[in-house]
């Protein structure tokens, strides 16, 4: 069974630069999750998707990351302007059901940000 | 505030021996509970799992005891090998009008040879 796919691996880019991270989740597992992992810290909760309709994004700051999930199946997170202080590991977990008690998260490599 | 910690950040242990993992909680409302696996350059892995109706389970060299009453929990690691040095996290799932899965800081473990 395939795992989570993210890409890319690794971005270095320029404070007020975009980026894009893509992640493709286990086939058939409705619910996706992006996290933000800071060095020496543990995984954050951004965004939290079921097919295609946003769960909980309580933890996400919507004035620079947007997120969207077409179609129910891979998603795209997006950070527009970066700042420093989002160099981070960008995590992108899958689950099979948004149900009580059943919510084992199956992770990616996730992709590494620096800001510059 | 609500949180999830680990009582110590690095635990170093000698090959062979067994390894325990501790983790407090705030949230008494939690009722599902995750350990997970994270290896340098990788995602976190599952490794066991435990459902606030029970004390106790047991997996491969690996058993994880919850104690409710103190919102704590650990993980038990049998014969540890080089193998197991990672940095391990606790998790639980909230549900307050949707589940999600809230991670702790982390222990990171080594394995002496």
């Amino acid at each position: 069974e395939a795992g989570v796919a993210q890409s890319p691996r690794y971005k270095i880019i320029e404070k007020r630069q975009s980026v894009a991270f893509w992640c493709n989740p286990i086939s058939g597992h409705a619910t996706l999750y992006w996290y933000q992992q800071i060095l020496g810290q543990g995984p954050k909760l951004l965004i939290q998707f079921q097919n295609n309709g946003v769960v909980d994004d309580s933890q996400l700051p919507k004035d620079r990351f947007s997120a969207e999930r077409l179609k129910g199946v891979d998603s795209t997170l997006k950070i527009q302007p970066a700042k420093l202080e989002d160099s981070a590991v960008y995590l992108c977990a899958s689950s099979l059901a948004h149900e009580r008690g059943t919510e084992k998260l199956f992770f990616g490599s996730g992709t590494q940000l620096s800001v510059l | 505030g609500e949180s999830v910690g680990l009582h110590l950040p690095t635990l170093s242990v000698q090959e062979g021996d067994n390894s325990i993992i501790n983790c407090a909680y705030s949230n008494s409302a939690s009722d599902y509970f995750i350990w997970y696996k994270q290896e340098s350059g990788k995602g976190p892995q599952f490794i066991i799992d435990i459902r606030s109706n029970m004390d106790k389970r047991q997996g491969q060299r690996v058993t994880v005891l919850l104690n409710k009453t103190v919102k704590h929990l650990s993980l038990q690691i049998a014969a540890t090998q080089p193998g197991d040095s990672a940095v391990y996290f606790c998790a639980e799932n909230r549900g307050t009008g949707g589940f999600k899965t809230i991670f702790g800081a982390g222990t990171r473990l080594f394995v002496k040879a």
